[in-house]
């Protein structure tokens, strides 16, 4: 069974632009949910979608945004890019909102220069 | 404010011996705890979970122990391999519940051999 597909594995992009990142749950779950991971952090929840609807946001401010494909596969964007954006990007996937644990894809590094 | 603490940052331990990482936790609403295991350029990877219900659950050389009164989790690895060398991360949540995940911010796990 294929795992949780994150694209691209890394990503530079300067200041004031703005990014996409996907991720591919595996076959049959229905709940994605998506983290920032900053050195010293850990991980900080961005938010879940669920059939295609936003269950659960974080505190990031707006220019943090997502959303679910009828597919379950998931995007996050990231507009107006400021240098604390750098970070590592995690998807994780389950069948069912609620339902844990999660897995995990291998996330996508972003670089802000 | 932190909900899930992980106070040593790091810990160092013998091939054979027990390795020791410990969580602390305030939000007494959690009942669902979980350990996950992150190496380097690779998403975590869920490793044992524990109800409220229980206050021990075993997988293998894992073990999870949960302390209600004190809202403390320990994970117990016997015996410890070079193999178990990544950062431990403890998560909590309300089982069923329409919360994400909470993270804390990880153990880096050396193992020497």
């Amino acid at each position: 069974k294929a795992g949780v597909t994150q694209t691209p594995r890394y990503l530079i992009k300067t200041r004031g632009q703005q990014v996409t990142l996907s991720c591919s749950p595996i076959s049959g779950h229905r709940s994605v949910s998506w983290y920032q991971q900053t050195p010293g952090q850990g991980l900080q929840f961005l938010f879940e979608y669920f059939s295609e609807t936003q269950r659960n946001k974080g505190n990031f401010p707006g220019r943090f945004s997502g959303r679910q494909f009828s597919n379950s596969r998931s995007e996050m964007n990231v507009s107006t890019l400021e240098l604390g954006d750098s970070a590592l990007y995690l998807c994780a996937s389950s069948p069912w909102t609620g339902n844990q644990p999660q897995h995990f894809g291998d996330g996508t590094r972003l670089s802000i220069l | 404010d932190q909900q899930v603490k992980q106070n040593s940052p790091s810990l160092s331990v013998q091939e054979g011996r027990i390795s020791i990482l410990n969580c602390d936790y305030t939000n007494s609403m959690f009942d669902y705890f979980l350990w996950y295991k992150k190496y380097p350029a690779e998403g975590p990877t869920f490793l044992i979970s524990i109800s409220s219900i229980k206050d021990k659950n075993e997988d293998g050389r894992f073990t999870v122990f949960l302390n209600k009164s004190a809202k403390h989790l320990s994970l117990h690895i016997v015996p410890s391999q070079p193999g178990d060398s990544a950062v431990y991360f403890c998560a909590a949540s309300r089982l069923g519940g329409n919360t994400p995940l909470v993270f804390g911010k990880g153990t880096r796990l050396s193992v020497i051999a």
